[in-house]
């Protein structure tokens, strides 16, 4: 069965500081592969989404930045956090056309 | 520009109380419709409509679309404490991911 790993799942990092967060999948080849915020009161926002090793389409212009550097690893990246990258973080993976998103456990980021 | 929306935003009922959440989307090429439980943590998926007309059921719950009128409802019956979440609903249109509703947050009481 398929599974999905997301860490931390908290984090507190100061203003300035680089960020990293990691997801991996495990029983599937070759899924799209999602990294969404979601801020109280706002839905889930679409950051970027992956459908193959290093292919990223970017939704929202912003200091953050995603890649694959694998089938099944996904990472999001900032050189310098700013305090309204504070929220709640969710990776996600759906296989073929028509089959759902799965998610993460999310991580939970305050930028100080 | 792709827009799903959902009503209420908030809910608040008593155990045994049965509850509607609606979703009304706008959508281009529309795949199909999604509907997760989000309690503390990730979001887990509840049911994924297609066809207009066929209700999907599980347990207490309940979701059936109306892709004429651009819309899907959610129902539970016999609501219990651990229906209280957030219920977010989700389009997938053409060849995009899919968008998401900003939510219901439904919080039943004993």
């Amino acid at each position: 069965s398929q599974t999905i790993h997301q860490w931390p799942a908290t984090l507190v990092q100061p203003v300035g500081s680089p960020l990293s967060l990691e997801c991996t999948v495990e029983g599937t080849s070759n899924p799209n592969l999602y990294w969404y915020r979601q801020a109280a009161g706002r839905g889930l926002q679409l950051l970027f989404y992956s459908v193959g090793i290093g292919q990223i389409s970017s939704e929202v212009p912003q200091n953050l930045s995603a890649s694959r550097p694998q089938d099944r690893q996904f990472i999001l990246s900032s050189k310098k956090l700013l305090l309204s990258d504070s929220g709640f973080y969710l990776c996600a993976w759906s296989g073929a056309r028509n089959s759902p998103l799965h998610f993460g456990n999310g991580t939970r980021l305050t930028v100080t | 520009e792709d827009k799903v929306v959902q009503s209420p935003l908030s809910l608040v009922v008593h155990e045994g109380d049965t509850v509607t959440l609606n979703c009304s989307y706008e959508v281009t090429n529309f795949r199909s419709l999604l509907w997760y439980k989000q309690e503390k943590k990730a979001p887990t998926f509840l049911f994924m409509l297609t066809s207009s007309g066929i209700e999907k059921k599980s347990g207490r719950l309940s979701s059936i679309l109306d892709k004429k009128e651009l819309f899907s409802i959610l129902n539970i019956t016999a609501t219990q404490t651990g229906d209280s979440a957030v219920y977010l609903c989700a389009v997938e249109p053409g060849n995009t991911p899919l968008v998401f509703g900003k939510g219901t947050r439904l919080s039943v009481i004993a």
